[in-house]
């Protein structure tokens, strides 16, 4: 199984900060990497497909760049609503699998 | 729009059996690929497993194969989830979820599943 290492686990930051999320597949993955994020008693939602396309709706705000083994999440500015636990998953193989999430909170 | 619209929440015992249904509207079951994903209290998520509508094939996580059976009904347009030999280890908020090419886009409300003696 391809495992999903994303850091950090949890994050703190104010209202109008850039905040960035890491994700590290254990293999080539090329960019078959989606970003979710989840807020607390809901389902999660898809933000970024293809590890840098934004799904239709989502805020400019989201961002996602990568290939390979690495990649990254970006929240340009941070809002109140933003918080949430953000998970990668990948789909080069199967099992799908899904990072261990990065729960954002405000400072 | 695709919704997808899950069964209640299940009590069951150590060594029961739990079926959650997922009932699809907005499009017909026929053009979707639906997929299981799990999450325990406090956790991350889990895929289960999906179906291909092309080919009717299931494939399951190697972790709940022998204990897990997906199936559907194209009548009603429901998809079922049906995990055995259940432990605590089980209790979990099981969703729904439409794959697009690997990609989750459409989410149940989940349905929370407590396994207790």
């Amino acid at each position: 199984d391809i495992q999903m290492t994303q850091s950090p686990s949890s994050l703190s930051a104010s209202v109008g900060d850039r905040v960035t999320i890491t994700c590290q597949a254990s293999q080539d993955i090329s960019n078959f990497l989606n970003w979710y994020q989840q807020k607390p008693g809901k389902a999660p939602k898809i933000l970024i497909y293809d590890a840098s396309n934004l799904d239709t709706g989502v805020p400019s705000r989201f961002s996602g760049s990568g290939s390979g083994t690495d990649f990254t999440f970006t929240i340009s500015s941070l809002q109140p609503e933003d918080i949430a636990t953000y998970y990668c998953q990948q789909y080069d193989n199967l099992p799908y699998t899904f990072g261990l999430g990065t729960k954002l909170e405000i400072k | 729009q695709v919704q997808l619209v899950q069964s209640g929440a299940e009590v069951k015992k150590p060594g029961a059996s739990v079926k959650v249904s997922c009932k699809v509207s907005g499009h017909t079951l026929t053009e979707l690929s639906i997929h299981w994903v799990r999450q325990a209290p406090g956790k991350g998520l889990e895929w289960m497993g999906g179906i291909d509508p092309e080919t009717a094939k299931t494939t399951y996580a190697q972790r709940f194969e022998g204990r897990l059976i997906m199936t559907e009904d194209t009548s009603t347009d429901t998809a079922y989830m049906e995990l055995s030999s259940l432990t605590s280890e089980d209790t979990a908020i099981y969703y729904c979820t439409t794959n697009q090419i690997g990609m989750f886009d459409s989410w149940g409300l989940g349905t929370l599943v407590i396994v207790s003696s």
